[in-house]
């Protein structure tokens, strides 16, 4: 058990609607990181979070947005949902940042735009 | 450019048997850390193994080993004494030097059978 946890499990959002996607990190960890992970396909980057602020973003419109708190938890924010932002949304924290630091993954949230 | 390549899609073996995971990459950072993730059908990307690129002997975590050919850019990864609980979803990933997102390539499905 990696202690990062994710809520909620599952989701169903209308296209066009907006959604809060939430991850507690693991205790001592101080970076945070999304990926988006369509069916069939390996986890894509969205971006990074270190001590609250953004250091990091993959190719993604700015209608996905974060926020990372004092305590380290994280939320990942994706207004005017598209049918094609169905998807596994995992977030990943660390202690440090570095080569070959080891990225402990929640369970996901599983996203369904209808 | 894609930056990890997989070509497996998916994979048999029988339980008790060694397999090969097929994994190449690309970069000209001469400072990266590949990974490999398991992920079950519970979604949770859980670490395997990693292997620096300045890391002179190959990787080895119990019944994992990383086969890494500097040269030929691979790194495949060997699964041996299959299990019935190896069966999952296998992903090699990259970081970057200097970079702190993982890339990751399109995943290989492996089935153990009894």
């Amino acid at each position: 058990e990696t202690g990062v946890t994710q809520s909620p499990t599952h989701l169903i959002k209308t296209r066009g609607q907006q959604v809060t996607l939430r991850c507690s990190s693991q205790s001592g960890h101080n970076t945070v990181s999304w990926y988006q992970q369509a069916l069939g396909q390996g986890p894509q980057f969205i971006f990074q979070y270190y001590r609250e602020e953004e250091n990091g973003r993959g190719n993604f419109p700015p209608r996905f947005s974060g926020l990372q708190f004092p305590n380290y938890s994280s939320e990942l924010n994706v207004n005017a949902l598209e049918l094609d932002d169905s998807a596994l949304y995992l977030c990943a924290s660390s202690r440090l940042r570095g080569l070959n630091t080891e990225a402990f993954f929640g369970q996901g949230t599983r996203l369904t735009v209808v | 450019a894609q930056k990890i390549t997989q070509t497996q899609p998916g994979m048999f073996v029988q339980e008790k048997e060694a397999v090969t995971l097929d994994c190449t990459y690309d970069t000209s950072d001469p400072s990266y850390g590949l990974f490999w993730y398991k992920q079950p059908s519970s979604g949770e990307m859980i670490f395997l193994i990693y292997q620096g690129s300045y890391d002179q002997q190959n990787a080895t975590e119990g019944r994992y080993s990383l086969n890494f050919q500097k040269a030929r850019k691979s790194a495949n990864l060997v699964i041996s004494a299959s299990q019935l609980g190896d069966s999952a979803m296998y992903f090699c990933a990259m970081r970057e030097g200097g970079y702190y997102k993982l890339s990751f390539g399109a995943g290989t499905t492996v089935t153990v059978r009894a």
